[in-house]
C-alpha cells in the first residue's frame, strides 16, 4: 500500500540552527502538507502546497518556515533558524483532492536544545 | 475562531465494553468532519462524515455526523485492548485545512 515517508524520524539540533524535514508523498497525490504536534498538545496546520506554490498558511508558518518541492517526488519543510519552541512532531501528508482524508507520514521529531 | 472540542479527555474501560466518544465543532465553511486514530505516530484513518444522520460503519466502529448540534460520535463496540490508543477529531473547512481536537485517549485493559 502506497504510504508518505519522512526523513529523519528523528533530529536534535541546536537553537538558531537550519532544520530540513524531508518528505516523499504519495505518487499521484496532488496537494501536500505539513501540520505539527507539540508534546501533549493538538495537532496544528502549518501549511498546504499545490502546483508548486502555497495555498495555505497557519500563523503559526512564519518567516522561519519555507517549502519546497525541489523535484518530483520530495516535499521539504525548512525551519530557517530553530527556537526552543519549535520542538515538536512534525508530520507530512498529502491528498489527490484537496480535502477530505488525508494520508500522514510517520513524522519527523525535532529537538531544539 | 474555529474550534473542534472532543470529550472524554480520557477514558478507561474493559474488554468487551462499549465506548462512545463525542466530537463537537464550530468552523466556518464546514466541508467534512474526520476520524482519525493515532497509537504512536502517524494519525490513521478512520471515517469521513459528510451527511448528516448516515452512519458509517467499519466492523466494530461507527460513526455519525450531527450538523443541527454541530457534532459527531464514535462508536466502538466489544472492545479489545488493540483499541487502545488516542482518536482525534479533524474537521476540514476552508482553506484546504484540517482544525483538529486534543483527541481522547482510550485505553482498554484485558
Amino acid at each position: 500500500e502506497p504510504e508518505v515517508t519522512q526523513t529523519p524520524s528523528h533530529q536534535v539540533t541546536q537553537m538558531g540552527q537550519e532544520v530540513i524535514l524531508r518528505c516523499v508523498p504519495i505518487s499521484n497525490h496532488l496537494y501536500f502538507y505539513w501540520y505539527r504536534q507539540i508534546l501533549g498538545q493538538k495537532v496544528e496546520f502549518l501549511v498546504s502546497f499545490y502546483n508548486n506554490e502555497i495555498s495555505e498558511k497557519s500563523e503559526i508558518f512564519d518567516d522561519q518556515f519555507s517549502v519546497e518541492r525541489p523535484d518530483g517526488s520530495n516535499f521539504t519543510l525548512k525551519i530557517r533558524s530553530t527556537k526552543l519552541e519549535d520542538s515538536a512532531m512534525y508530520f507530512c501528508a498529502s491528498n489527490s483532492q484537496g480535502s477530505g482524508e488525508l494520508f500522514f507520514g510517520e513524522g519527523s521529531r525535532l529537538t531544539v536544545l | 475562531e474555529d474550534k473542534v472540542v472532543q470529550s472524554p479527555l480520557s477514558l478507561v474501560v474493559h474488554e468487551g465494553d462499549t465506548v462512545t466518544l463525542n466530537c463537537s465543532y464550530e468552523v466556518t465553511n464546514f466541508r467534512s468532519l474526520l476520524w482519525y486514530k493515532q497509537e504512536k505516530k502517524a494519525p490513521t484513518f478512520l471515517f469521513m462524515l459528510t451527511s448528516s444522520g448516515i452512519e458509517k460503519k467499519s466492523g466494530r466502529l461507527s460513526s455519525i455526523l450531527d450538523k443541527k448540534e454541530l457534532s459527531s460520535i464514535l462508536n466502538i463496540t466489544a472492545t479489545q485492548t488493540g483499541d487502545s490508543a488516542i482518536y482525534l477529531c479533524a474537521v476540514d473547512h476552508a482553506g484546504n485545512m484540517l482544525t483538529f481536537g486534543g483527541g481522547t485517549r482510550l485505553m482498554v485493559k484485558p
